[in-house]
């Protein structure tokens, strides 16, 4: 089954204890992308991958960091988590690069930071 | 710089009434326009999307959406509605020329009830 998958899909962490959530898709896709979804601002873009090796900042960076190294992973990388990171996290990826193509979403990791 | 209005942060309706959920954007270019689903403890869903071509596009689940150019909106719509549609709705925007950058809007939740 072509899916994205993320795991953890709920994790309770304490400030400053680094965590990794990773992202894993099957579809063989070259662009892949972490948003953060928080209420009544809807799904906001962290960072995006075009393919491996190349990444780059969305509008919302600040305190998170990523890696492709391999096409069909792309964790999220928390090294000092705060409380403001408080947030429902998604990963997506699409065929290539191009908005016109379909993105898939994993199904969200809840984070919560104390 | 590109933006997305969701004009209702909630939308009640009765089971097999019609709906429309507004999406307006701002943009100086020209724009692809997408509406996704995000059922309860789910990941996104793309439900219809506009590139080009004939305004009316329809989607998934019976929804279609309608581009208007003049009033810069996109607006979601579905005849008839039913207790599995309650869900939340995203309108999303990117530039034709961005290639890789998705705007969504805040988000609406449909509340069907029976």
């Amino acid at each position: 089954e072509a899916q994205v998958t993320q795991n953890p899909r709920y994790l309770i962490t304490v400030t400053g204890k680094k965590l990794t959530v990773t992202c894993s898709q099957n579809m063989n896709h070259e662009y892949m992308s972490w948003y953060r979804q928080d209420p009544g601002l809807g799904l906001r873009q962290i960072y995006y991958s075009m393919n491996v090796e190349v990444t780059d900042k969305g509008d919302v960076p600040e305190g998170y960091k990523v890696s492709r190294k391999e096409k069909r992973n792309f964790p999220l990388i928390l090294e000092s988590p705060s409380p403001n990171q408080t947030s429902l996290y998604f990963c997506a990826s699409s065929l290539s690069r191009g908005t016109h193509n379909e993105q898939f979403f994993g199904p969200g990791t809840r984070l919560t930071v104390l | 710089a590109q933006s997305v209005t969701q004009l209702d942060s909630q939308v009640p309706v009765f089971e097999e009434a019609p709906v429309e959920l507004r999406c307006n954007y701002s943009s100086s270019v020209s724009v692809y326009l997408f509406w996704y689903v995000q059922y309860p403890n789910q990941g996104l869903q793309l439900l219809l999307k506009y590139l080009s071509g004939s305004t009316l596009v329809k989607g998934i689940n019976g929804f279609e959406a309608e581009f208007n150019k003049s009033q810069t909106s996109f607006h979601l719509r579905k005849p008839s509605v039913h207790i599995s549609d309650t869900a939340e709705y995203f309108c999303a925007v990117s530039d034709v020329d961005s290639s890789y950058k998705l705007i969504f809007g805040s988000g609406t939740r449909l509340l069907v009830r029976p």
